[in-house]
């Protein structure tokens, strides 16, 4: 199946622990993207990768660093967890200004 | 600053019914609109992606339509069904590579 995927789904974890995420496409897209979603339901943009390159990076806290091995992987890499990071985490790609297609999502929560 | 507002925030209608859904969004040079839906607890589904040469989508019983200049979408659902029930995104490409989302509409559709 065409797509993308994100592991894992569910992630509990304790405060100041590090943890990853990882993400995957295979539609052949140049952009990969991490959004979160917070409790509200308000979906932001964090990070956004073109071919392996990162070409947009809001005001996300320095703890958080994604990694692109190749333009098919967009991993994100949490260190020193906070309460505060508890959300949904989603992948994302698309290729040039076409349409976006979206991983299923992360769910963290820092206890 | 560049914003996507979706009015209402929530909605319930009786199955059969038509309904619109309304994005309006700031600044007019998009690159384009892109709509989703988003079920509890789930991922998000790509409905609809209108260009900004484009008036106007179509997908079965969904009907997005796009006015740039009054910065304003409707979707619109014909002869609603309870398995149409979901928060629905309205999201818009400006310049770079990034989708700046509204907040959603949670739609009912009661049997």
């Amino acid at each position: 199946d065409t797509a993308v995927s994100q592991t894992p789904k569910y992630l509990v974890t304790q405060m100041g622990n590090d943890k990853s995420i990882k993400c995957e496409q295979n539609l052949g897209h140049d952009t990969m993207y991490w959004y979160k979603q917070d409790s509200k339901k308000f979906l932001k943009i964090m990070f956004s990768y073109n071919n392996k390159e990162l070409i947009i990076n809001e005001t996300v806290p320095n703890r958080f660093s994604p990694k692109s091995p190749d333009k098919a992987h967009l991993n994100l890499h949490i260190n020193s967890l906070e309460l505060g990071d508890s959300a949904v985490y989603f992948c994302a790609s698309s290729q040039a200004q076409g349409s976006y297609t979206f991983g299923s999502g992360t769910r963290l929560t820092v206890v | 600053k560049q914003e996507v507002t979706q009015i209402p925030a929530a909605l319930s209608v009786p199955e059969g019914e038509n309904l619109v859904l309304n994005c309006s969004f700031t600044d007019s040079a998009i690159y384009n609109l892109q709509w989703f839906r988003q079920d509890p607890g789930k991922g998000l589904t790509s409905l609809l992606l209108i260009q900004s040469s484009q008036r106007e989508q179509t997908s079965g019983r969904l009907n997005a339509s796009l006015d740039k200049s009054s910065g304003r979408s409707t979707l619109y659902i014909a002869a609603s069904q309870p398995g149409d029930s979901a928060t629905y995104l309205c999201a818009v490409t400006w310049g770079a590579n990034n989708l700046f989302f509204g907040t959603g509409t949670r739609l009912t559709v009661i049997p």
